[in-house]
């Protein structure tokens, strides 16, 4: 899946250092946080979820952290793999009525691992 | 477990025409949405649907469209195709709502409009 955009920022990063990629989200009252892995010809990958009651979540590696306050989400590589390289997409879920959710996504941020 | 599948993988297609596209779950999952991908748009939700119906759309025109099936399959369908729908089209399957459930993408159909 070509999600790469000529726009989209970009992280380069030494492989082993750690990788942090921001993210900003826009609705105060999504409560339901993702982080997506999308490689090239691939459809996105689940990496972390945090939901809006916990500030930091740790997975294998990886750390999401959630500043409610200034909207904001961080996700954290530790030891950075050729294998990270891919974009990295945020998406918050936001009410759509009638008792239902939508999850909206982030632009993207392209994470290149130097060997 | 198999994953989310989706047919035919690249689809390339004339202005005017139709098209529709396929997208099996992960077996159990009852709610399937779509997404549409573009680089300069990103990706931006179509529909979402559970148990056979529609709870919720993106801000899309009627041309785009979809179904579920009983057995959760479904399908979306794009009428009088205009070139501005060549995109990946990525479809994401989960237990329950996609607001609060992981979702599962399969590899997307790639479309083209000529």
């Amino acid at each position: 899946g070509e999600s790469v955009g000529l726009h989209l920022p970009t992280l380069s990063v030494q492989e082993g250092d750690n990788s942090i990629i921001n993210c900003a989200y826009s609705n105060s009252a999504s409560d339901y946080f993702i982080w997506y892995k999308q490689e090239s010809g691939k459809g996105p990958q689940f990496i972390i979820d945090i939901r809006s009651n916990m500030d930091k979540r740790q997975g294998q590696r990886v750390t999401v952290l959630l500043n409610k306050t200034v909207k904001h989400l961080s996700l954290q590589i530790a030891a950075t793999q050729p294998g990270d390289s891919a974009v990295y997409f945020c998406a918050e879920n936001m009410y759509s009525g009638a008792g239902s959710y939508q999850l909206t996504f982030g632009k993207g941020t392209k994470l290149s691992v130097i060997p | 477990k198999a994953g989310v599948t989706q047919t035919p993988r690249y689809l390339i297609k004339t202005r005017g025409q139709q098209v529709t596209l396929s997208c099996s779950p992960i077996s159990g999952h009852r709610s399937v949405s779509w997404y549409q991908q573009t680089p300069g748009q990103g990706l931006q939700f179509l529909f979402e649907y559970f148990s056979e119906t529609q709870r919720n759309k993106g801000n899309f025109p009627g041309r785009f469209s979809g179904r579920q099936f009983s057995n959760s399959r479904s399908e979306m369908n794009v009428s009088t195709l205009e070139l501005g729908d060549s995109a990946l089209y990525l479809c994401a399957s989960s237990l329950g709502g996609a607001g609060y459930y992981e979702q599962y993408f399969g590899p997307g159909t790639r479309l083209t409009v000529t």
